[in-house]
């Protein structure tokens, strides 16, 4: 079955630098990868999502590339705040009846001002 | 305004109950899904059901329970066999029909052993 690895764990940046989170995926027919952001003691909340027919996909300080042959994608976040503070989660999915959305294991994001 | 709703949001439990943890969806999705978040962890799948009336076991169900009787309630039960209950339980919903397969999360419950 599909497995999605997210790396690093944690990471530390200061206010204004930017932040890349990585993620590989092991099936070639997952088509929809999506990132949550999770603020302490809430769930997670999507921030961003990209289909495998496009190759980068921007909301303003966030933007998300996709590498269908190397089957990795990567979360990058622009002039980070300290209220980017959080867990990240990348996901993947093959969508349809079969498309439960498989999750990295999160990294925590820290911001400092 | 359309949403998913867990309760309670704080629970406790002593050991050898059962308790039943909320989930509530207006949204019309189809799918809904049971995770449970350990400190630091990510998320791990209990149980989930694409339609009323069926439900499939995810990675972790051992020690649970759920059932699907309206399309917008999929309640879990922690029962008695679930030896270290206490985490965060979130509760996740998507619909199968549309293009986007992105879940919408609730709130979460944090069950805790007393």
């Amino acid at each position: 079955g599909e497995n999605v690895e997210q790396h690093p764990s944690t990471l530390s940046v200061q206010e204004g630098d930017s932040a890349v989170i990585k993620c590989t995926y092991s099936d070639s027919a997952s088509n929809y990868f999506p990132w949550y952001k999770q603020e302490l003691g809430k769930g997670p909340q999507l921030i961003i999502d990209i289909r495998s027919n496009v190759g980068e996909k921007k909301d303003q300080r966030i933007a998300v590339t996709l590498n269908k042959t190397a089957k990795h994608f990567s979360l990058h976040i622009t002039e980070t705040q300290p209220e980017d503070s959080a867990v990240y989660f990348c996901a993947a999915s093959k969508g349809g009846s079969q498309g439960n959305l498989i999750f990295g294991k999160g990294t925590k994001l820290s911001v400092k001002p | 305004d359309g949403g998913i709703t867990q309760s309670p949001k704080y629970l406790f439990r002593k050991e050898g109950q059962n308790v039943t943890l909320s989930c509530e969806q207006n949204l019309n999705h189809d799918a809904m899904y049971w995770y449970r978040q350990d400190p630091g962890q990510g998320l791990r799948l209990i149980y989930y059901s694409q339609i009323v009336n069926d439900f499939q076991k995810g990675d972790i169900a051992e020690g649970y329970s759920v059932s699907r009787e309206k399309k917008e309630s999929f309640p879990l039960t922690v029962t008695s066999a679930q030896k270290n209950p206490t985490a965060f339980y979130l509760c996740a919903s998507t619909d199968r029909g549309r293009t986007n397969y992105g879940y919408t999360f609730g709130s979460g419950t944090r069950l805790t052993v007393v």
